[in-house]
């Protein structure tokens, strides 16, 4: 069956616009993660949603960044304010569950981010 | 937080070579997985294997739980081999989000 699939796959923005992000994850997988991988700072959770429990949000790294995720299915990261050490590779999973025994992430295939 | 460190960071084989990635952690974990990542950016997965021996095709991995270390095995390397390699655990004390290390980047010569 079809992967984790991200949109766009490259976007590159002008400092201080906002953007969006999209994450479709695998057909019935509950549990869905954003991390970011960057030169720097290797590869970092932001944010994990589990059915419809409130979100994990303790990786976000500022409070210009938020997710939400609508129907238990779609997810959509929004970047506000866009600053350049922003830019990196954007990357979602989704596992079929939150239990360890069903708790293997599949990532897709990242959305490049190049704020200017 | 946890922590996961990942030897050697660079790795240079000759094709046909064998090879032993290390994966050591800080805390007690409910899931470990290694990826490979392509020149692509794609992250696959290889294992998952919070404990035991698994083994697929010329790969193949162990960890052990009570010492906090996981072992990737590659044998008879081939050029497409090349790529990082992430170890990447579950914290038993931290949620499900999944901590990564810092890879082992292999380059397998032809």
């Amino acid at each position: 069956g079809a992967g984790v699939s991200q949109s766009p796959s490259n976007k590159v923005t002008e400092k201080g616009k906002d953007v969006e992000l999209r994450c479709d994850p695998i057909s019935g997988h509950t549990a869905l993660y954003w991390y970011r991988q960057s030169l720097g700072q290797g590869l970092e959770f932001l944010i994990y949603f589990q059915g419809n429990s409130a979100p994990d949000k303790s990786g976000l790294p500022s409070d210009r960044f938020s997710a939400e995720r609508t129907g238990g299915s779609v997810s959509t990261l929004t970047i506000q304010r866009t600053q350049q050490e922003d830019s990196a590779v954007y990357l979602c999973a989704s596992s079929l569950s939150s239990a360890p025994e069903e708790g293997t992430q599949y990532f897709g295939p990242g959305t490049r981010l190049l704020v200017l | 937080g946890i922590q996961v460190e990942q030897s050697p960071p660079d790795l240079i084989l000759q094709e046909g070579a064998n090879s032993t990635l290390r994966c050591n952690f800080s805390d007690s974990v409910n899931n470990l997985q290694w990826f490979h990542q392509n020149p692509w950016g794609q992250l696959i997965n290889l294992f998952y294997i919070p404990s035991g021996t698994k083994q697929n095709g010329r790969l193949s991995a162990t960890t052990v739980a009570t010492e906090r270390y996981s072992l990737l095995y590659i044998s008879s390397s081939q050029t497409t081999d090349s790529g990082v390699y992430f170890c990447a655990v579950e914290s038993h004390n931290a949620g499900n989000m999944l901590t990564f290390g810092g890879g082992t980047r292999l380059m397998v010569k032809p």
